[in-house]
């Protein structure tokens, strides 16, 4: 099994950019479909990104996501940040049998 | 509109058992792979086990496998999750949430249910 390592943190101010980083452990970032997911308090996951670059219909075009196989991770920007942005964001992949989340990254904006 | 809807969840004693539902509706069940996530207070999200649409293919988690079982009931647009052997780490919210694609499982949720919680306690 691989890992999915995130930051525990991130903050940016409104209107700024922030982008979250996913690094994969093992095997390539490439080989298997990202997605992401917001969760904000009390409430459940939602999907941001979908095959690793994908909005779904209602989510604003100001996520985009991105893999960079050379760092072997994945990313997460939200521009124009706004406050209802706030929230917690994981990352998840998959391989033959499993499903792995990464651990979380809390977005503060401030 | 995709619609999932998780019971079952409660207050256990350790080694007691539970079994949780998902209500499915809004979209063809019988086509989907479906998924258990669990998130322990305070914590990330942690995955349990998926089924394939049909119910021929089924995963487990190393921490619940061999305690857990998954079934899924098309004819009633439901899905279980049969947990024995509780323990105090099995404390969690509990999501279900259905695969990406119709016809295959890829491990890839997309819509989640508002979860059920479960209390394992003495």
């Amino acid at each position: 099994n691989f890992m999915l390592t995130q930051p525990h943190s991130v903050s940016e101010s409104p209107g700024k950019t922030v982008t979250i980083s996913c690094t994969r452990s093992s095997g390539s970032i490439a080989s298997n479909y990202v997605q992401w997911y917001q969760q904000r308090p009390g409430s459940a996951p939602t999907t941001v990104i979908y095959e690793d670059t994908q909005r779904p219909s209602g989510v604003p075009d100001r996520f985009s996501a991105s893999i960079d196989i050379s760092s072997n991770s994945a990313s997460l920007t939200i521009s124009g940040l706004k406050t209802e942005d706030e929230a917690d964001y994981y990352c998840q992949s998959y391989d033959a049998n499993n499903l792995v989340f990464g651990g979380g990254t809390k977005l503060t904006v401030l | 509109e995709v619609h999932l809807v998780e019971s079952g969840g409660g207050l256990v004693k350790p080694g007691g058992s539970l079994r949780l539902s998902c209500a499915a509706s809004g979209f063809t069940f019988s086509s989907y792979s479906m998924n258990w996530v669990r998130q322990g207070p305070g914590k990330g999200l942690e995955w349990v086990s998926s089924i394939s649409s049909s119910g021929t293919y089924i995963y487990y988690a190393d921490s619940v496998k061999g305690r857990f079982t998954i079934s899924k009931d098309n004819a009633k647009n439901s899905l279980y999750l049969q947990m024995n052997s509780l323990r105090v780490e099995d404390t969690a919210v509990y999501y279900c949430a259905r695969d990406i694609y119709q016809g295959r499982l890829v491990f890839l949720p997309d819509y989640w249910g508002q979860g059920t919680l479960v209390t394992v306690s003495s």
